[in-house]
């Protein structure tokens, strides 16, 4: 398997502009996480779904993230309008099973600046 | 106060020293304790998990965890220069394990 999938990479950006990253869980896995980290807050889990429905979005700092999991292999979390304070690397994890010690498996992180 | 805390060091070694790391916690729901690895631009990966108190050894690395200190260790021994990375402890709840908190990282360098 290819593991977790993010793109972009890299995205750089300017103020007020949308910002759209994606997001291939690995296959068969039923929950899928979307992390920041940053140096100020380090890693910050923002919202995670189960069977493509969200659980918990307590984590989502504000109204302009949203994040959406139409099937079972894709998912998205936008940022609208983005300001340079999202600068951030934005992580997306899978994991197969509730069991706690299953482990999330990571993504490779796309890179956000906003100008 | 942060939920986890965790030096973010630099720590630099000499190759075949013995790693300490840590993190304290102040939530006494945390059952699960996990560390993870993270090299430079990579996402994190799985080292080590354990449940409630005690010790766990996998190789080269040993998991501590005293609940009733919330002071999680991990140690490594005779450490590698490739074992240079950023350690993330993190932790759960019994009645929410996927929502885990995670501690800054703490910055290891180990030197040939």
């Amino acid at each position: 398997d290819a593991g977790v999938i993010q793109s972009p990479r890299h995205e750089v950006t300017e103020m007020g502009q949308e910002v759209t990253l994606r997001c291939k869980p690995i296959s068969g896995h039923d929950y899928l996480f979307w992390y920041r980290q940053t140096m100020m807050r380090g890693l910050e889990l923002l919202i995670y779904f189960n069977n493509n429905v969200p659980i918990d979005d307590s984590g989502m700092p504000e109204d302009r993230f949203s994040a959406k999991m139409p099937n079972a292999s894709f998912s998205t979390l936008k940022i609208q309008p983005s300001e340079p304070r999202d600068s951030a690397v934005y992580f997306c994890a899978s994991k197969l099973g509730l069991a706690p010690d299953n482990e999330q498996f990571f993504g490779p992180g796309t890179r956000l600046t906003v100008l | 106060q942060k939920e986890v805390e965790q030096d973010p060091g630099p720590l630099s070694v000499p190759e075949g020293a013995i790693v300490s790391l840590n993190c304290t916690y102040s939530n006494s729901a945390f059952q699960y304790f996990m560390w993870y690895r993270q090299y430079s631009r990579k996402g994190p990966e799985l080292l080590m998990y354990t449940y409630s108190s005690g010790n766990k050894e996998d190789g080269r690395f040993t998991a501590q965890v005293d609940k009733s200190s919330k002071y999680i260790s991990l140690f490594i021994r005779d450490s590698q220069p490739s074992d240079s990375a950023t350690y993330l402890c993190a932790m759960s709840a019994l009645d929410n394990n996927n929502d885990m908190r995670f501690g800054a990282g703490t910055r290891l360098t180990v030197k040939p």
